[in-house]
């Protein structure tokens, strides 16, 4: 069945420092891939998105590249703030929508 | 506030009992899914609708969960003879497209004595 796998599961990064996710999807038919942040207590909300027809996307201090060749897509955040510290999860599908385990991270002062 | 909203947001049941859950999707959103999380892993995929027509269930749903959304708008997800493994945050998206953005709710926490 369809899995997506993401890695690594805790991130601590210095404040200031870049921070890079990665996941792999195993749906060959997935074509969208979003990445949401969930913050202690809140609701997942989505924070940037791709498509399989872009292999870079850029929003601010945000990106995301694919690779649909290998499966693979990640998220890079530049210049950390202490308001980054959430969980991210990564996602894929074409028609629902599978989430990886997430990503714990912590920016440390 | 026009977003997602769960009810109830808690609720805590005895072993053996039935649990009823309603999600209402930001409005004219056709697509409606419900996702399950356990501390520290992501959501799980469960069921989701297209309009009134549920497209998939996850193969890993035991039979005693169903879902129905009569009218194209709200949602409920049944739990039928609760397990202590069922406790869980029952989350609620819903979208205005295939593979557009899923706009949770605040999910309702079910605690099974």
């Amino acid at each position: 069945g369809e899995n997506v796998e993401q890695h690594p599961s805790t991130l601590s990064v210095q404040e200031g420092d870049s921070a890079v996710i990665k996941c792999t999807y195993s749906d060959s038919a997935s074509n969208y891939f979003p990445w949401y942040k969930q913050e202690l207590g809140k609701r997942p909300q989505l924070i940037i998105d791709i498509r399989s027809n872009v292999g870079e996307k850029k929003d601010q201090r945000i990106a995301v590249t694919l690779n649909k060749t290998a499966k693979h897509f990640s998220l890079h955040i530049t210049e950390t703030q202490p308001e980054d510290s959430a969980v991210y999860f990564c996602a894929a599908g074409n028609d629902k929508i599978i989430f990886g385990k997430g990503t714990r991270l912590h920016i440390l002062p | 506030d026009t977003g997602v909203s769960q009810n109830p947001r808690h609720k805590i049941t005895k072993r053996g009992q039935n649990v009823t859950f309603r999600c209402d999707p930001i409005s004219e959103h056709n697509r409606l899914y419900w996702y399950r999380q356990t501390l520290g892993q992501g959501p799980e995929f469960l069921t989701y609708f297209q309009n009134e027509a549920q497209l998939e269930k996850s193969r890993l749903l035991s039979d005693r969960f169903s879902a129905e959304r009569p009218k194209g708008s709200f949602s409920t997800l049944e739990i039928q003879r609760t397990e202590q493994g069922d406790s869980a945050m029952y989350l609620c998206a819903s979208s205005p497209r295939v593979t557009g953005e899923l706009f949770f709710g605040e999910g309702s926490r079910l605690t099974v004595l």
